[in-house]
């Protein structure tokens, strides 16, 4: 059963618009969360992440927001740029060691 | 460190056949993880190792698959015999103790015909 999940397969943004993406997880005793970005061919790379005891986490163009009661989490990037254009995929740790990911939203930024 | 290396690149082979997948942790790195790559169900993972043992294989979906870790800085992945559904992007990554980030190959692109 996915324990993380990510409802929008894809996505498209303007570019210097916000890209809202979303992430579901059910397993209340998830304590990190990750996103990962996967270009065409390479392996996912970190980019983000957040511990359960935070709301938020701001990097740059991208912030990471959790919401614990209602178990989701969205990572914002804006403005967006055509680079950005990726797979990304959101993931949950509940031991610090493995971690279980989502299907993944690939995210397309039209100049 | 030239990261986690992962060989071969893109495999192909016909049903019935084994296939064996290869991984070089980054050096230095406890915890090695195979993940399986597929649309519908993301990225799954099918087993991790810490320190050369396997901690948990509860994600390998069937007997015919098997992984090892004979040292800190080799691992493989085995399927045997190989069936058109295992064909996907079978990742592997590695991670520091206590670290929540892992580190990803480029991936193998398994296909079974």
């Amino acid at each position: 059963d996915q324990q993380v999940k990510q409802n929008s397969p894809s996505l498209s943004v303007q570019e210097g618009r916000i890209s809202i993406l979303n992430c579901d997880y059910t397993n209340s005793m998830f304590d990190y969360f990750l996103w990962y970005k996967k270009y065409p061919a390479e392996g996912p790379t970190f980019l983000i992440s957040i511990s359960s005891i935070k709301d938020k986490n701001e990097d740059g163009r991208f912030t990471v927001f959790l919401n614990k009661s209602a178990k989701h989490l969205s990572l914002h990037i804006v403005p967006s740029q055509p680079g950005d254009s990726a797979v990304y995929f959101c993931a949950a740790s509940n031991t610090g060691n493995q971690f279980y990911f989502g299907t993944g939203t690939s995210l397309t930024v039209i100049p | 460190d030239a990261g986690v290396i992962q060989s071969p690149r893109h495999e192909v082979t016909e049903m019935g056949q084994e296939v064996t997948l290869r991984c070089k942790p980054i050096s230095g790195h406890d915890y090695l993880f195979w993940y399986r790559q597929t649309m519908m169900r993301g990225l799954e993972l099918l087993i991790y190792f810490n320190n050369n043992v396997p901690i948990d294989d509860s994600g390998m979906p069937e007997d015919r698959f098997s992984a090892k870790m004979p040292n800190a800085s080799f691992s493989t992945l085995k399927i045997q015999p190989s069936e058109p559904r295992d064909s996907a992007v079978y990742f592997c990554a590695s991670s520091l103790p206590g670290s929540t980030e892992a580190f990803f190959g480029q991936g193998t692109r398994l296909t079974v015909v």
